[in-house]
C-alpha cells in the first residue's frame, strides 16, 4: 500500500479535461512539494510536474499541477491519445528519518 | 544530452547477490545526489534509496524494504552509480530505475525532484 493515494485508474475523451488527485499527509504533501511523473507504455517514468506547479521545459501546458494542504492535483487539458499513460505522485516524507514516497498511480485511459 | 544508463540485471536465484550500475553522462555526476527506484512487474513506484556527493560525504538512506540487504555507492571518476542487492527475495523482482536528483530553493524554501530516469535494468529473482 503506497503512502500517497491515487486512483488507480482515471479516463475521458479526446478534447476533454482530467484531473487526478494525490492524498497524503502532514509530514509529505502537507511539508513538501509535490512531483508528478508519466510513465508512458513499456517506458521510463518522465519527470512531469514539479515543485507542485512547475512544468519542464517540453511540457505541453495542457499539463498543470496545485496543491492544497496535504492534498495535490494533476490537471490534463484538451486530452490527447497520447497522454494514455501511468502518473505518478511523489514526496519527499519528514517522519521516518526521511525517505520518498510515491503514490500507487494512475492508469489514464483516453477512450 | 543528459543521461543514465543502467546495466547489470538478470534472472538470479532467491538469496544471491546482484551488482548494478548506472552510467552517467551530458551532466556534472560528481555533484548530484543519486537516486534508485524500483518497478515490480505491473506495480507502482518505489523508493529505493539516495547517495549524496562526495560534499555530503557520499551520504545514503535506504527504504525500509531494502536497508541492510541493499548498499549504494559511486564512483566519481567512472560517472557511475552502483546498486548492490544482497540475500535476494522473490519480492525483489523489479525494473530497477536509477535518477538523477535536482533542487532549487527560492523565497526561503528549496524543493527536490528526480529526472532524468535511465530506461531501467530488470532483475528477476527466482529459482
Amino acid at each position: 500500500q503506497s503512502v500517497l493515494t491515487q486512483p488507480p485508474s482515471a479516463s475521458g475523451t479526446p478534447g476533454q479535461r482530467v484531473t487526478i488527485s494525490c492524498s497524503g499527509s502532514r509530514s509529505n504533501i502537507g511539508s513538501n512539494t509535490v512531483n508528478w511523473y508519466q510513465q508512458l507504455p513499456g517506458t521510463a517514468p518522465k519527470l512531469l510536474i514539479y515543485s507542485n506547479n512547475q512544468r519542464p521545459s517540453g511540457v505541453p501546458d495542457r499539463f498543470s499541477g496545485s496543491k492544497s494542504g496535504t492534498s495535490a492535483s494533476l490537471a490534463i487539458s484538451g486530452l490527447q491519445s497520447e497522454d494514455e499513460a501511468d502518473y505518478y505522485c511523489a514526496a519527499w516524507d519528514d517522519s521516518l528519518n526521511g525517505l520518498w514516497v510515491f503514490g500507487g498511480g494512475t492508469k489514464l485511459t483516453v477512450l | 544530452e543528459v543521461q543514465l544508463v543502467e546495466s547489470g540485471g538478470g534472472l538470479v536465484q532467491p538469496g544471491k547477490s546482484l551488482k548494478l550500475s548506472c552510467a552517467a553522462s551530458g551532466f556534472t555526476f560528481s555533484g548530484s545526489d543519486m537516486h534508485w527506484v524500483r518497478q515490480a512487474p505491473g506495480k507502482g513506484l518505489e523508493w529505493v534509496g539516495l547517495i549524496r556527493t562526495k560534499a555530503k560525504r557520499y551520504a545514503t538512506a535506504y527504504a525500509a524494504s531494502v536497508k541492510g540487504r541493499f548498499t549504494i555507492s559511486r564512483d566519481d571518476s567512472r560517472n557511475t552509480a552502483y546498486l548492490q542487492v544482497n540475500s535476494l527475495k522473490t519480492e525483489d523482482t523489479a525494473v530497477y530505475y536509477c535518477t538523477r536528483h535536482l533542487r532549487a530553493c527560492s523565497g526561503g524554501s528549496c524543493y527536490a525532484w528526480f529526472d532524468p530516469w535511465g530506461q531501467g535494468t530488470l532483475v528477476t529473482v527466482s529459482s
